[in-house]
C-alpha cells in the first residue's frame, strides 16, 4: 500500500534556487495538503486543496506555491529559496474535503537551504 | 480563531509511571474534530483518536486514554504505565466543520515523551 508518497525525502538547496516537492497519494483522498516542521514550532499549514483545481492558503503560504489539476498530486513549489524554509515538510491526505477525517501523512522530506 | 495549545515542551516519566499530556482548544465552531497523533524518533506522524465536538465519552484504547472535557475546552491524553517505545513527540490537533469555510486542521506545538528504562 503506497498511501502517500513524498519525494525527495532529502534536498539541499542554495539560496535563490527553485524546487518542487512531489506529493502523489493513491487513495482518492479529496483532501490533501503541505505542513512544515520546525523544532518547537510544532506543525504548520502551508497550502491546503479540498480538490482538483482547489487551493487555498494555510498559515504560512509565504515563498511557497501549490497546484491541484489532478486528484492524486499536489506539488509544492519553492520558487526562490530562502535560508527560512530549512525545514521538514509534510504531505498529508483525507478522504472527505469536509476535513472531518483523519490525516494520512507521507514519510516527509528534509529541506535544508544553505 | 483555531488555536491548540500544548503548553507542556518535554515530559521526562520513569518507565510505568502514568502520565497525562495536556491539550486545550480555542474554536468558535460548535461543530469541531479533535485529533491526536504521534511522531516516533523515527519521524513518520501516526493517527491515535479521533473525537467529534458531539462525543464526549471518554475513550481507552490498551494503555492510552483520552478525556474531553468541552466545558474546559481541553482533550488530554492519558498513557498508563508507560513504556520506553512511548517515548516520542505527541500533537494535538483540531479541525472545524464545513460551517467555518475554512478546511483547515490545526495544530498544537507538540510534547516531547521520554520515558525512560
Amino acid at each position: 500500500n503506497a498511501g502517500v508518497t513524498q519525494t525527495p525525502k532529502f534536498q539541499v538547496l542554495k539560496t535563490g534556487q527553485s524546487m518542487t516537492l512531489q506529493c502523489a497519494q493513491d487513495m482518492n483522498h479529496e483532501y490533501m495538503s503541505w505542513y512544515r516542521q520546525d523544532p518547537g514550532m510544532g506543525l504548520r499549514l502551508i497550502h491546503y486543496s479540498v480538490g482538483a483545481g482547489i487551493t487555498d492558503q494555510g498559515e504560512v503560504p509565504n515563498g511557497y506555491n501549490v497546484s491541484r489539476s489532478t486528484t492524486e498530486d499536489f506539488p509544492l513549489r519553492l520558487l526562490s529559496a530562502a535560508p527560512s524554509q530549512t525545514s521538514v515538510y509534510f504531505c498529508a491526505s483525507s478522504p472527505w474535503f469536509r476535513n472531518t477525517g483523519e490525516l494520512f501523512f507521507g514519510e516527509g522530506s528534509r529541506l535544508t537551504v544553505l | 480563531a483555531q488555536k491548540v495549545t500544548q503548553a507542556q515542551t518535554e515530559i521526562s516519566v520513569v518507565e510505568k509511571e502514568d502520565v497525562t499530556l495536556d491539550c486545550v482548544y480555542e474554536t468558535r465552531d460548535t461543530t469541531y474534530y479533535l485529533f491526536w497523533y504521534k511522531q516516533p524518533p523515527s519521524g513518520e506522524l501516526v493517527f491515535l483518536i479521533r473525537r467529534n465536538s458531539f462525543d464526549e465519552q471518554n475513550e481507552i484504547s490498551g494503555r492510552y486514554s483520552w478525556n474531553f472535557q468541552k466545558s474546559t475546552s481541553s482533550f488530554n491524553f492519558t498513557i498508563t504505565a508507560s513504556q520506553v517505545v512511548d517515548s516520542a513527540v505527541y500533537f494535538c490537533a483540531l479541525s472545524e466543520d464545513i460551517t467555518s469555510g475554512t478546511y483547515k486542521y490545526i495544530f498544537g506545538t507538540g510534547t516531547r515523551l521520554k520515558v525512560l528504562a
